[in-house]
């Protein structure tokens, strides 16, 4: 069984659209993660959300909010896509904010055009 | 701020032992971890350090000096299928419990027959 899930895997649009990335975890971990890895291979943390609370907020552009309806899902949704935002996109998930480690998912591949 | 470096990419021979340094500065610190990233998947956990010394696990082992700013990780019979990315990542806490993870950029090792 998956244990962090990411849908959809891959997801090409054009600027200026809105798209949403799903995640969910089944390993009844309380914290759950976005990150963003750019062309360069660099990963960098976006939101973090504990049992449904915002506890991470970085500098991201207010275009991307995430969304937490239950601690075993964290979706992201971004308005007005740009061409930057083209990136892969993980979801990540640990027992708890005083974590020891992070599982990942598989990551959302998505193209701005 | 947090500031990691790693060697960008390295090379080394099936069987030998590689050694992937990392140096940090960083406010908070609250330990060190590595990370194995193959090309086009999520990043598996490898390892952690919070106190000076050595961790082994199988073929890996990590090292951190916190005085020093520095650790490495030492992959030891080096295999073809070690060929990935390894993330260096330090954790912080800035206070209030929000644990935060900052990734280096990542050192690209090609093992070669």
């Amino acid at each position: 069984d998956t244990a962090v899930s990411q849908t959809p895997k891959y997801l090409v649009t054009q600027m200026g659209n809105d798209k949403s990335i799903k995640c969910e975890q089944n390993l009844g971990h309380d914290t759950m993660y976005w990150y963003k890895q750019d062309s360069k291979k660099f990963l960098k943390i976006m939101f973090s959300y504990n049992n449904k609370e915002l506890i991470i907020n970085e500098t991201v552009p207010n275009r991307f909010s995430p969304k937490s309806p239950d601690k075993a899902h964290l979706n992201l949704h971004i308005n007005s896509l740009e061409l930057g935002d083209s990136a892969v996109y993980f979801c990540a998930s640990s027992l708890n904010r005083g974590w020891d480690e992070q599982f990942f998912g598989p990551g959302t591949r998505l193209t701005v055009l | 701020g947090q500031n990691i470096d790693q060697p960008t990419e390295m090379t080394a021979t099936e069987g030998a032992i590689v050694q992937i340094n990392c140096t940090y500065q960083t406010s908070g610190f609250n330990g060190l971890f590595w990370y194995q990233q193959h090309a086009g998947e999520a990043p598996t956990f490898l390892s952690y350090n919070v106190l000076d010394g050595l961790e082994e696990k199988g073929r890996f082992s990590s090292f951190l000096s916190r005085s020093k700013g520095y650790s490495y990780l030492l992959l030891k019979e080096l295999q073809m299928k070690d060929s990935a990315s390894y993330l260096c990542a330090v954790r912080s806490d800035p206070g209030a419990g929000s644990y935060q993870l900052t990734f280096g950029k990542g050192t690209k090792l090609s093992v070669i027959p």
